[in-house]
């Protein structure tokens, strides 16, 4: 059964109009992750939330935004998608921040930008 | 500062061959240390960690790793490589007074030719 899903998992956007990226959780952890993946390289942490605090990393790019509502979603908003951010777009969860470091991901979200 | 460095960028065997798979650390303290797998177009899932337990870690799908504080290594092994071991690997480590958040090595392929 998943544990963590994301939505959709594949995303066509033209230049400049925004979209938003879900991911929903069945395992009541308490941090969410998201991660941005481009081709053959490793996963670039944008922010995670633990419970309701949100952490941005230092250059995660004022383009993204994410929201939190409860402990079950969380959202990745990209305001104006350049070429650059096509990706694939990863959700995580964990039990607490610094649980050993496992992580449950979903399966991504692949956005391409037109 | 923790970094990880994934020796090979790609590595190919034949079915039925050992699997080695090379990563090495730099921890100023007693790392935590992971191997997460990622099938094409999936998330990541978590294949065994070492946490200052048994230097012999043992994980999913016939996996290890063995932990070598003098060689700074955290090395992948399987005995046998099966077809549906064709991925891409990760070594990661965790950041230690950051949260746990995980620094990714730059990832290797596995081909697995049959």
């Amino acid at each position: 059964d998943a544990m963590v899903i994301q939505n959709p998992r594949y995303q066509v956007t033209q230049f400049g109009k925004p979209v938003t990226l879900s991911c929903s959780q069945t395992l009541n952890h308490n941090v969410m992750y998201w991660y941005q993946q481009k081709s053959s390289q490793a996963p670039k942490l944008l922010f995670h939330y633990y419970d309701k605090d949100f952490n941005n990393e230092a250059d995660t790019p004022d383009n993204f935004q994410s929201r939190r509502p409860n402990t079950s979603f969380c959202f990745l908003d990209i305001r104006s998608p350049g070429l650059g951010d096509a990706a694939m777009y990863l959700c995580a969860t964990s039990r607490a921040r610094g649980a050993s470091g496992e992580l449950f991901f979903g399966e991504g979200s692949r956005l391409t930008v037109l | 500062a923790q970094s990880v460095t994934q020796l090979d960028s790609h590595v190919s065997v034949s079915e039925g061959t050992p699997v080695l798979l090379r990563c090495n650390y730099s921890s100023s303290y007693s790392p935590s240390l992971f191997w997460y797998v990622q099938h094409p177009n999936k998330g990541l899932q978590l294949l065994l960690k070492y946490t200052s337990a048994a230097t012999l870690v043992k994980g999913i799908n016939g996996f290890e790793a063995e932990f070598k504080k003098s060689e700074t290594s955290f090395h992948l092994t399987k005995p046998s490589a099966h077809m549906s071991d064709a991925a891409e690997y990760f070594c990661v480590v965790t950041r230690y007074n950051q949260g746990g958040k995980l620094i990714f090595g730059q990832g290797t392929e596995l081909s697995v030719k049959p």
